[in-house]
């Protein structure tokens, strides 16, 4: 069966700090891959998806990027923060009909 | 473009209540409607979906049903327990390219009360 891991589950950065958020799939190859941000109170948004090594689609301008290294690691970064940066970041991998989703990680920029 | 509008919450109920989220699309094509559950500090999980209009998903005791007609795609459960207190994502898929991509609803918050 498929799984999807996200690390950290919880992070606490200064503002002008650089990020890197990792995501992995195991299970499955060559996945749809795919970056949400979760802002306090508010539904979701796609900040970026991947649909193989290397592809990368920006869905948002933003201080954010995104890299697929390899073909089930998806990882999210940024060169430095801003407090906007604050949220709940989801990671998803996309079947053939539905997506399945990470834990999730919490990003506090202070 | 692609949209979908859910019933703003919150939404407060006592336990064995019946509830129903509404949720309505715009799409061009033909979506795959979903419900997906968002418990507290965690990610989403897939509640049900359903693929085709009339298509009825259900699981947990919730149910939805695909409403080509009035393009709605409206949750319901007819006793809701105190487990049941989640945020609740209605979104729809459509290929665009070979990503396909969920369009999101805003979500609607639900706390049952013992």
């Amino acid at each position: 069966s498929q799984t999807i891991h996200q690390w950290p589950a919880t992070l606490v950065q200064p503002v002008g700090s650089p990020l890197s958020l990792e995501c992995t799939v195991e299970g499955t190859s060559n996945p749809n891959l795919y970056w949400y941000r979760q802002a306090a109170g508010r539904g979701l948004q796609l900040l970026f998806y991947s649909v193989g090594i290397g592809q990368i689609s920006s869905e948002v301008p933003q201080n954010l990027s995104a890299s697929r290294p390899q073909d089930r690691q998806f990882i999210l970064s940024s060169k430095k923060l801003l407090l906007s940066d604050s949220g709940f970041y989801l990671c998803a991998w996309g079947g053939h009909h539905e997506q399945y989703f990470g834990p999730g990680t919490r990003l506090t920029v202070t | 473009g692609n949209s979908v509008t859910q019933m703003e919450g919150p939404v407060t109920l006592s336990e064995e209540a019946f509830l129903t989220i509404n949720c309505t699309y715009t799409a061009t094509g033909y979506p795959s409607l979903f419900w997906y559950v968002q418990y507290p500090g965690e990610g989403l999980q897939l509640l049900l979906k359903a693929t085709k209009a009339d298509d009825k998903g259900s699981n947990k005791g919730f149910e939805a049903t695909y409403r080509k007609e009035t393009t709605s795609f409206h949750l319901e459960k007819g006793s809701v327990q105190v487990s049941d207190s989640a945020v609740y994502f209605c979104a729809l898929l459509l290929p665009s390219g070979s990503a396909r991509q969920l369009t999101f609803g805003s979500g609607t918050q639900l706390t049952v009360l013992p």
